[in-house]
């Protein structure tokens, strides 16, 4: 059964940048036809898709996000990892990491990422 | 972008009462909205994909129905466990994904 994690400071500075790995385990991130993605929900509100990665590093980012968002995939490691910078208050969010075939049925259980000084 | 609105946000109902739950795209995406249930700490659970086909293990009593812009979630029956929130998601740009706003189903 494939089981996802993530990891990662729960606390960052504002301007500073968020760091989160989500690591694969019952499965290969190398699979073919599925892509990993990174979604987040700030506290009390809904979900936001951030970008998808597929295996080969093809990679797609939320319009309003691409200047400050890096994702990217270590097939050696099986795990895919997500670069915030310059992070505010407003970055403040459960960070899940799911795999997405079109839609998403595995998931991680998310980890809270506040921004604060 | 494709925007996905979702009504009501909020809808009060009693166990056994029946739920429905509308999405509506801002253009037509076919067939391809999925429908997800979050409860409070937990990740969202994928219940119905493509409009109106069940995930694997969900119960009979979810089901979706719709096409182009207009979408609805029906809950024949609500059992205790399934007062929750739930949102809509659409994959017509697929990898790039669009969720609703939500609608939270709570105890009248």
């Amino acid at each position: 059964q494939l089981h996802l994690q993530e990891s990662g400071p729960g606390l960052v500075k504002p301007s500073e940048t968020l760091s989160l790995t989500c690591t694969v385990s019952g499965g290969a991130v190398s699979i073919s036809g599925y892509y990993w993605a990174w979604i987040r929900q700030p506290p009390g509100k809904g979900l936001e898709w951030i970008g998808s990665i597929y295996y080969s590093g093809t990679v797609y980012y939320k319009e309003s996000l691409r200047s400050r968002v890096t994702i990217s995939v270590d097939t050696s490691k099986n795990n895919f990892a997500l670069r915030l910078t310059s992070v505010t208050a407003a970055d403040t969010a459960v960070y899940f990491c799911a795999r997405i075939n079109g839609y998403s049925s595995e998931w991680g259980r998310g980890t809270l990422v506040t921004v604060s000084s | 972008e494709i925007v996905l609105t979702q009504s009501p946000a909020i809808l009060s109902l009693s166990p056994g009462e029946r739920a429905t739950l509308s999405c509506r795209a801002s253009q037509s995406i076919i067939t391809y909205l999925a429908w997800y249930q979050q409860k409070p700490g937990q990740a969202p659970r994928l219940l119905i994909f493509d409009a109106a086909n069940r995930a694997t293990g969900i119960p009979a009593r979810f089901s979706g129905s719709g096409s182009g812009t207009d979408f609805t979630l029906t809950i024949s029956s609500l059992e205790p466990e399934d007062f929750a929130v739930y949102y809509c998601q659409e994959r017509s740009n697929w990898p790039r994904l669009t969720f609703g706003g939500g609608t939270k189903v709570e105890i009248k």
